[in-house]
């Protein structure tokens, strides 16, 4: 389809290991976002790119966390030395200037 | 300190009743409003949204109300039906931040 697509859909990592999630925004949107949804809590912002402006990175938790888009499309958010507390699901969305975002469907983390 | 609030955790409604979802805010710069419907395992998917120039937009089955003095929006579902047994959340977009700040959902199950 033509949606926002993310991978893996499901990672299991142990405490300490880095992870990697891919986000494959629709296409042609300019803005891309990262959440997150730790259990029983609402959607957290973490970081926005919109086109080739420097990012906002002001709801990244902490600096274990980092994120990239090539090319103005795909986009890797990393997670360095995971924590059980980095357990959550990692959602994407894009969108184009003044329009509602769209989400992909998220990668479920879970740290042992 | 949450700036969007949803009360209730979950909300029982029989099929063909209406189904009125609230959400309270405290940033009054928040200038746009968005409803989501979530399905587990899936990302939330865009309902419906309302300027905060506005207050009441209407979509089919579905109407939101936005009352700026009170800060506080609803989303009316009527007539409500098997499939619209979800979790929705409520988002704002504004108040100085460029991702939306998301309340912790409202789990709607509606009862044949």
């Amino acid at each position: 389809g033509a949606g926002v697509s993310q991978s893996p859909s499901n990672k299991v990592t142990e405490k300490g290991k880095d992870v990697e999630l891919r986000c494959d925004p629709i296409s042609g949107h300019t803005a891309l976002y990262w959440y997150r949804q730790s259990l029983g809590q609402g959607l957290e912002f973490l970081i926005y790119f919109q086109g080739n402006s420097a990012p906002d990175k002001s709801g990244l938790p902490s600096d274990r966390f980092s994120a990239e888009r090539t090319g103005g499309s795909v986009s890797t958010l990393t997670i360095q030395r995971t924590q059980q507390e980095d357990s959550a699901v990692y959602l994407c969305a894009s969108s184009n200037p003044n329009q509602p975002q769209h989400f992909g469907d998220g990668t479920r983390l879970s740290i042992l | 300190d949450q700036q969007v609030k949803q009360n209730s955790p979950s909300l029982s409604v029989q099929e063909g009743r209406i189904s009125i979802l609230n959400c309270d805010y405290t940033n009054s710069m928040f200038d746009y409003f968005l409803w989501y419907k979530k399905y587990p395992a899936e990302g939330p998917t865009f309902l419906i949204s309302i300027s905060s120039i506005k207050d009441k937009n209407e979509d089919g089955r579905f109407t939101v109300f936005l009352n700026k003095s009170a800060k506080h929006l609803s989303l009316h579902i009527v007539p409500s039906q098997p499939g619209d047994s979800a979790v929705y959340f409520c988002a704002a977009r504004g108040g100085g931040a460029d991702g939306l700040t998301f309340g912790k959902g409202t789990h709607l199950i509606i009862q044949p």
